[in-house]
């Protein structure tokens, strides 16, 4: 089945810091997604991407949406403490039975 | 706070028994997933119901199950627990029946099985 690769795995970084991960797969995605968990609670969604090359911001986060369809990144500006928790990526498929399929997430750690 | 409701927030039971987790879409949202959440697997989807019936499945067990109720609200059922099912489930809805539109996530029942 689908796969999407995310990396890293984990980020140790200073308050301030930018901070980058991406998500790769060798299948083709309609539609990617970024998602925010943080401890005991559900992933909230941070942003939704819907076209091949779109770029989009929610504040301090951007995230682009892949020429080729098979990746994503996501972007975090001047990191700050709350940033902290598990940030998924996700990918809905193209034709079929359409489904999400999730990274397995970057640990995000920020240092005040 | 995303407006899909999950009771219980943490269950606890032993091996063998039978639990029902529950699940409140958000206002006007048709559609409601189920996911799996443990330490080594990530996040991975059970079953999806729009309107009543079951919509698409993804690696749920034939111990477990899952319905959709007249208004909206689902459950889903495990049975002969095993001390592996010991993981969180989430909910998320959405309001159309194609996997294509976004999903909000409820705040997750944490099941442990002894």
């Amino acid at each position: 089945g689908q796969q999407l690769n995310q990396s890293p795995q984990s980020m140790f970084i200073q308050e301030g810091e930018d901070v980058s991960m991406n998500c790769t797969s060798s299948s083709i995605f309609n539609t990617w997604l970024w998602y925010k968990q943080d401890p005991g609670e559900g992933p909230v969604l941070l942003i939704a991407l819907y076209k091949a090359g779109e770029l989009t911001s929610n504040g301090r986060l951007t995230a682009q949406f892949g020429i080729t369809r098979k990746d994503s990144f996501l972007n975090i500006s001047a990191s700050i403490p709350s940033d902290v928790g598990i940030y998924f990526c996700a990918g809905i498929t193209q034709g079929g039975s359409e489904k999400l399929v999730f990274g397995k997430g970057t640990k995000l750690t920020v240092n005040p | 706070d995303s407006g899909v409701t999950q009771t219980p927030k943490h269950l606890i039971t032993a091996t063998g028994q039978r639990v029902t987790l529950r699940c409140s879409p958000r206002s006007g949202d048709l559609s409601v997933y189920w996911y799996q959440q443990s330490l080594d697997q990530g996040l991975q989807f059970l079953i999806q119901y729009y309107n009543g019936e079951e919509r698409a499945k993804g690696n749920i067990l034939e111990r477990f199950s899952a319905q959709q109720f007249p208004d909206l609200h689902s459950e889903l059922n495990l049975s002969s627990l095993e001390l592996g099912d010991s993981a969180l489930y989430f909910c998320a809805s959405s309001v159309g029946s194609s996997g294509s539109e976004t999903q909000y996530f409820g705040p997750g029942t944490r099941l442990l099985v002894l």
